[in-house]
């Protein structure tokens, strides 16, 4: 079965510029989890959305965003982007609350360069 | 091993040889634990997972120790491969499903 799918892929923007990224997750998952990758503080939680509600959140300013749609698929948003948003997003999906299944898949992620 | 900070800790070995990756968590109720493998350009991947009713689990060529006691949690690979060399990362799952994953160690596999 297809994996979870981020698009795109690469994307370069300037400050001041907001960015949309799209992530399809697992087939038949419904919980979709996003992560910042930095080299120097390594994966940061941004967001969980489960059944089109925001149901965890991390430390992140207000201009990080998401929502996710009645198929499960998620998009997180975000605005006035800043240097420091330079980073790998990372999409993840998983079967959240069964016993043992609460593993999440992680899609390539959407590389942002901001400029 | 890992660690939250600024920079990657590091490892090197022999193609062949054993790897040992390190992880000190943080949080004492968490219950269950994964290893994920992230090979450049791409996602982190699952390697295996152990629960906190455990101390040591096996899969093909890994193998996770868990220490409760001192917060503790190690990734074997045995005859480690070129294909092994990449970023690992361990990461505890609290209840909630919250996921706290480490910096990461970067092993590379020497020929």
């Amino acid at each position: 079965k297809a994996g979870v799918t981020q698009t795109p892929r690469y994307l370069i923007k300037t400050r001041g510029q907001q960015v949309t990224l799209s992530c399809s997750p697992i087939s038949g998952h419904r919980s979709v989890s996003w992560y910042q990758q930095t080299p120097g503080q390594g994966l940061q939680f941004l967001f969980e959305y489960f059944s089109e509600t925001q149901r965890n959140k991390g430390n992140f300013p207000g201009r990080f965003s998401g929502r996710q749609f009645s198929n499960s698929r998620s998009e997180m948003n975000v605005s006035t982007l800043e240097l420091g948003d330079s980073a790998l997003y990372l999409c993840a999906s998983s079967l959240p609350e069964l016993a043992g299944a609460n593993v999440l898949t992680f899609g390539a992620g959407s590389r942002l360069t901001v400029l | 091993g890992e660690s939250v900070g600024l920079h990657l800790p590091t490892l090197s070995v022999q193609e062949g040889d054993n790897s040992i990756i390190n992880c000190a968590y943080s949080n004492s109720a968490s219950d269950y634990f994964i290893w994920y493998k992230q090979e450049s350009g791409k996602g982190p991947q699952f390697i295996i997972d152990i629960r906190s009713n455990m101390d040591k689990r096996q899969g093909q060529r890994v193998t996770v120790l868990l220490n409760k006691t001192v917060k503790h949690l190690s990734l074997q690979i045995a005859a480690t491969q070129p294909g092994d060399s990449a970023v690992y990362f361990c990461a505890e799952i609290l209840t909630g499903n919250q996921f706290y994953f480490g910096t990461g160690t970067s092993l590379t596999v020497i020929p």
